[in-house]
């Protein structure tokens, strides 16, 4: 098993619709989860941080952590066709340095 | 500010050739970090330095080497490098090594191996 396990898609969803970007991960004393936006050729991009159970809320976008399932996801409202991008799931390993590791990412499409 | 800064943002080089890729950040912050990122996959760690002190090396070649000049400053010395080399290198860099603190990362600079 994976580390970290996303979906690599690509998930595509109308423009205004909600997209559902999914993360899991195996490490169950993890502490730490991001999610990071990147288009292609260009850089990883932070959108979210969560480091409790729930919901965390950032405009458009909400991050949903449940450590007792392992599983992390991050809602993106109102989608727009910018919102196109690859999106990166990051966990902090208990222990040790608490080097994140990187999902391999979800393509997410959004069409007009 | 988080910005993290790279350069050069692009870079050809030949397999004898000797180059030096740079980064700097101005937030205090005391951990940095070297990725690389070929197409379609996620971010690989290469180092990381904690408080200007190598704590990870994660198996990477030797025709790579990094250096830590001072707390804001992090060089990646490439040399004799092979063409399946070519890629996207991140730096980025977070408050410490340790806990819940977030990365943040460098605009990377595009490397082409001939």
């Amino acid at each position: 098993q994976k580390e970290v396990e996303q979906n690599s898609g690509p998930l595509s969803v109308p423009e205004g619709a909600i997209a559902s970007l999914n993360c899991t991960y195996s490490d169950r004393g993890s502490q730490s989860f991001f999610w990071y936006r990147q288009y292609s050729g260009k850089s990883p991009e932070l959108i979210m941080s969560i480091y409790s159970n729930g919901d965390k809320e950032d405009g458009r976008f909400t991050a949903q952590l449940n450590k007792a399932s392992q599983y992390v996801s991050l809602l993106i409202r109102d989608s727009q066709p910018s919102d196109s991008a690859t999106y990166l799931c990051a966990v902090n390993k208990s222990g040790g340095s608490y080097i994140p590791t990187f999902g391999r990412g979800t393509s997410l499409i959004v069409h007009p | 500010d988080t910005e993290v800064t790279q350069t050069p943002k692009h870079l050809v080089m030949g397999m004898t050739n000797k180059k030096s890729l740079k980064c700097e950040q101005h937030m205090g912050h005391r951990a940095m970090y070297w990725y690389k990122q070929k197409a379609k996959k996620p971010p690989e760690l290469m180092f990381v330095y904690s408080y200007e002190k190598l704590s990870i090396n994660e198996s990477v070649p030797s025709r790579f080497s990094p250096e830590c000049p001072n707390s804001s400053l992090l060089n990646l010395h490439l040399h004799a490098l092979q063409p399946e080399d070519s890629a996207l290198y991140l730096c980025a860099s977070s408050q410490d090594s340790r806990g819940v603190e977030t990365q943040y990362f460098g605009p990377g600079t595009r490397l082409l191996v001939l």
